[in-house]
This record gives C-alpha cells, structure tokens and sequence, in this order.
C-alpha cells in the first residue's frame, strides 16, 4: 500500500535561518507531488507542484523553493526564514497523471514556527 | 488567489441535523472534490464529482454540481459530533495537475 512521510512534525526556526522540509511517497511510481502551506484557521494555498523529477511549478512568488532529486522526494526549502513563512505545511500526492482526477494523498504536516 | 470559496465560514449544529456547505469556483473545471480536516492533521479525501456529473453520493454525504453557476454543495445528512472538521472543496484550475482549495467551511456538530 502506499505511505506518505512528512517531517519533521514541529519546527521552531529564528528569522534568517535556513530551512529544509522532506516528504516521501512509497509504494507507488511516477506520483505527482505537491506543497501547500496553510494559515492558522485559514485555507490551503498552493506552493508548488511536479508531475516528474526535476518539474517544479511555482504557483506564488515567495521565499520558498522546492526541489524533486528522486521520483518519489519532495523538498521545500528556504535560505532565509521570514516571519511570514510560519504555517503548516503539507505534501500531497496523487497517481501518475492524476491532478484533479484523482484523489490527493496527505501527509501528517509540519507546523512551522519562525520566532 | 484562492479560486474556490466555501459558504459558510463556520456552522454549528446539533448533533442529528443536516449540515450543508456551499463551494463556489471561479474558472471552468475538470472535477471537484470534496476533503475533511480535523484540527493540525492532513486532509482526507470525501468524494470527487467530475464536469458532467450532477451529483453524487458516499455513505452520508451528497455533493451537488452546478457547472453554469460554478458552485458545488456538500450535504452530511444525520450529523455525529465526529463530524466536526474543517471541509474543503478543491478544484483544478489551469490544468488538470494544478490542484487548489477553497477556503473552507469549520463545521461543530454539539452532542
């Protein structure tokens, strides 16, 4: 069956810091992957997304960037923490060709605290 | 911005009633979808309706779409207070692969 791992769970990062998030899927091949931060009490909003190792689409200028080195890892990161930054963060998946006509798949999440 | 909006921000209900969300979209889509949050966690898939389909149904949720108003509804008929969630409606905007929510709806369902 197929997982999806996130971690860390909890990050408390100082302003200026740098900043590196994991997420991998296993039992499946080819997923398209995708980055969302969420806002306390707030909606989710597309960060990024790849349908293949190496395609990142960038949905909103920002601080962030995401990077796919193998078919089922995702990373997000940042060289520089701003307070705006802070949020939950979540990895989704869905099959090969998926998108919208497929269901996505959650991770746990990372509640990232920038002080 | 967010290409869907869900309808209303918060409703609480007693526990046994019918809780319905509206979900309103901006552009032309492929499918909607429907997903739950509860509170710090990911979220769970609920049902996905495509372009041509009216409505459909799961268990006790009934979702509604009306692609020349470019809503969706989500009915959870008979409440349990383990329905008390965050509900998202998601859609495809700009292509099948780019997948957005909508702002929500945080539903309480008071025992």
């Amino acid at each position: 069956s197929q997982t999806i791992h996130q971690w860390p769970a909890t990050l408390v990062q100082p302003v200026g810091s740098p900043l590196s998030l994991e997420c991998t899927v296993e039992g499946t091949s080819n997923p398209n992957l995708y980055w969302y931060r969420q806002a306390a009490g707030r909606g989710l909003q597309l960060l990024f997304y790849s349908v293949g190792i190496g395609q990142i689409s960038s949905e909103v200028p920002q601080n962030l960037s995401a990077s796919r080195p193998q078919d089922r890892q995702f990373i997000l990161s940042s060289k520089k923490l701003l307070l705006s930054d802070s949020g939950f963060y979540l990895c989704a998946w869905t099959g090969q060709g998926g998108g919208s006509n497929e269901k996505l798949f959650f991770g746990s999440g990372t509640q990232l605290s920038v002080l | 911005s967010q290409q869907g909006e869900e309808d209303p921000q918060a409703l609480s209900i007693q526990e046994g009633e019918n809780a319905t969300m509206n979900c309103s979209y901006k552009t032309s889509i492929n499918n909607l979808q429907w997903y739950r949050q509860n509170s710090g966690r990911g979220l769970v898939h609920l049902i996905l309706i495509r372009s041509n389909e009216r409505e459909k149904h799961s268990g006790r949720l009934r979702v509604t779409l009306d692609t020349s108003k470019k809503s969706s509804s989500l009915l959870i008929t008979a409440s349990r207070a383990a329905d008390t969630a965050s509900y998202f409606c998601a859609t495809d905007y700009g292509g099948y692969q780019k997948v957005t929510f909508g702002t929500g709806t945080k539903l309480q369902v008071i025992p």
